[in-house]
């Protein structure tokens, strides 16, 4: 069964217009929930994480996350794209349990930022 | 800069070889992670070492193989080379592995197979 699910492959935005990358989870334990970003040729640098503390998680340049359980949605926001924003973005958990030292990622949403 | 190291940044060999790549984790911590990143499979998690033994194993071939080394540095084998394995390699670190710490990642092997 799929862990995490990016539910769009590509998002463009013009810069200044806000960000929204979608993200669904599925976890029989409280989950850990990851978002990582991937510049070209680069490794994945983590944005943010959450780990059952607050529900709304601010991470590095500008991004933050909403946790919410009902929903099983982990989405990244941004209120303002800037061109450094482009790249790939993954969104990512860690299940708990038994398999507690093991990510699962998803399948990335490349973000393209219009000048 | 994560603090984790990889060399070497590309590797193209041939089908049939054997290549090893290297990690060195960040000062401190005790869990090493492999993955590997491809455009049909995505990015999937192979296996973990936490002090020198290993954790836990996810979609790693019988042709691959690893080991973390007493000062903590991890190796990565890979055996009888496939077209099919050209992708990128990423190794992480955490604290303990014990929990859900946050992983970092290195920036990665390029292996190409022709």
């Amino acid at each position: 069964a799929q862990s995490v699910t990016q539910l769009d492959s590509h998002v463009s935005v013009s810069e200044g217009t806000p960000v929204l990358l979608r993200c669904n989870y599925s976890s029989s334990y409280s989950p850990s929930l990851f978002w990582y970003v991937q510049h070209p040729n680069k490794g994945l640098q983590l944005l943010l994480k959450y780990t059952s503390a607050a529900t709304l998680v601010k991470g590095i340049n500008g991004f933050e996350a909403e946790f919410k359980k009902s929903e099983t949605s982990f989405h990244l926001t941004k209120p303002s794209a800037h061109m450094s924003d482009a790249a790939e973005y993954f969104c990512v958990v860690n299940r708990g349990g038994s398999t507690l030292g093991r990510l699962y990622f998803g399948r990335g949403t490349q973000l393209t930022v219009w000048p | 800069d994560s603090g984790v190291t990889q060399t070497p940044k590309h590797l193209i060999t041939a089908t049939g070889q054997r290549v090893t790549l290297r990690c060195s984790p960040r000062s401190g911590d005790l869990s090493v992670y492999w993955y590997q990143q491809s455009l049909d499979q995505g990015l999937q998690f192979l296996i973990q070492y936490y002090n020198g033994e290993e954790r836990a194993k996810g979609n790693i071939l019988e042709r691959f193989s690893a080991q973390q080394f007493p000062d903590l540095h991890s190796e990565l084998n890979l055996s009888s080379l496939e077209l099919g394995d050209s992708a990128l390699y990423f190794c992480a670190s955490s604290e303990s592995g014990r929990k859900p710490d946050t992983q970092y990642f290195g920036p990665g092997t390029r292996l190409t197979v022709l």
